[in-house]
């Protein structure tokens, strides 16, 4: 079946430490995206890629970086410089087209650093 | 600019009675409108969405919500809730007509079910 795989669930980092999350998809879109989640506050995009080999900046990019070598894949890496890591990770992918076009997601890593 | 306006973090219903989540949006163009569903531990899964044509639009799970223009709404409902119903829900809205164009999400709502 079709879909996007994050991986790990769940990861436990110390601060300081730079961590990279997984998320790879398998349903040919050209899309990809991260969210970061925190209870109360919704969905807020960290960086999105249109192509490959391309990226741009979310609302919230400070302290995270990605990349976008493969169509498939679009790793995120929270970098030691994001003052308060800790949170839920979600990827969402989404097929060129039509503004009717819907994201689909990942099942979620969640990172916690202490 | 758009924005998207959940009323009500949290709802509480008893089993088998009618579910109302409320979604108010903001946009300069013709916008479509989705609502997720996220378990516990868990990605967004997409109920239903809005496109353009009819303005009730009937999604998965029992789902459905209308699409009103005049006071800018979008809410969801369920004629008798289920237990497995309770979640969070998430309403987004994307002004724009490609992809490309940015989807916002609501705050979410929590939906709890009360034996």
């Amino acid at each position: 079946d079709g879909g996007i795989t994050q991986s790990p669930k769940y990861l436990f980092r110390k601060e300081g430490q730079n961590v990279t999350l997984s998320c790879e998809q398998n349903l040919n879109h050209d899309a990809m995206y991260w969210y970061r989640q925190d209870p109360g506050q919704g969905l807020r995009l960290i960086y999105y890629s249109q192509i490959v080999n391309d990226f741009q900046k979310g609302d919230i990019a400070e302290g995270y970086s990605v990349s976008r070598e493969k169509k498939e894949s679009f790793p995120l890496t929270v970098t030691s410089a994001q003052k308060n890591p800790t949170a839920f990770y979600l990827c969402a992918s989404t097929l060129e087209g039509p503004g009717s076009s819907p994201l689909h997601f990942g099942n979620g890593t969640r990172l916690t650093v202490t | 600019a758009q924005s998207v306006t959940q009323l009500g973090s949290h709802v509480s219903v008893s089993e088998g009675a009618l579910v109302l989540l409320r979604c108010n949006y903001s946009s300069s163009v013709p916008p479509y409108l989705f609502w997720y569903v996220q378990y516990p531990n868990q990605g967004l899964q997409l109920l239903l969405k809005y496109t353009t044509g009819a303005t009730l639009v009937k999604g998965i799970n029992g789902f459905e919500a209308e699409f009103k223009k005049s006071e800018t709404s979008f809410h969801l409902t369920k004629p008798s809730a289920h237990m497995s119903d309770a979640a969070e829900y998430f309403c987004a809205v994307r002004a724009g007509y490609s992809s490309a164009s940015k989807i916002i999400f609501g705050s979410g709502t929590r939906l709890s079910i009360r034996p």
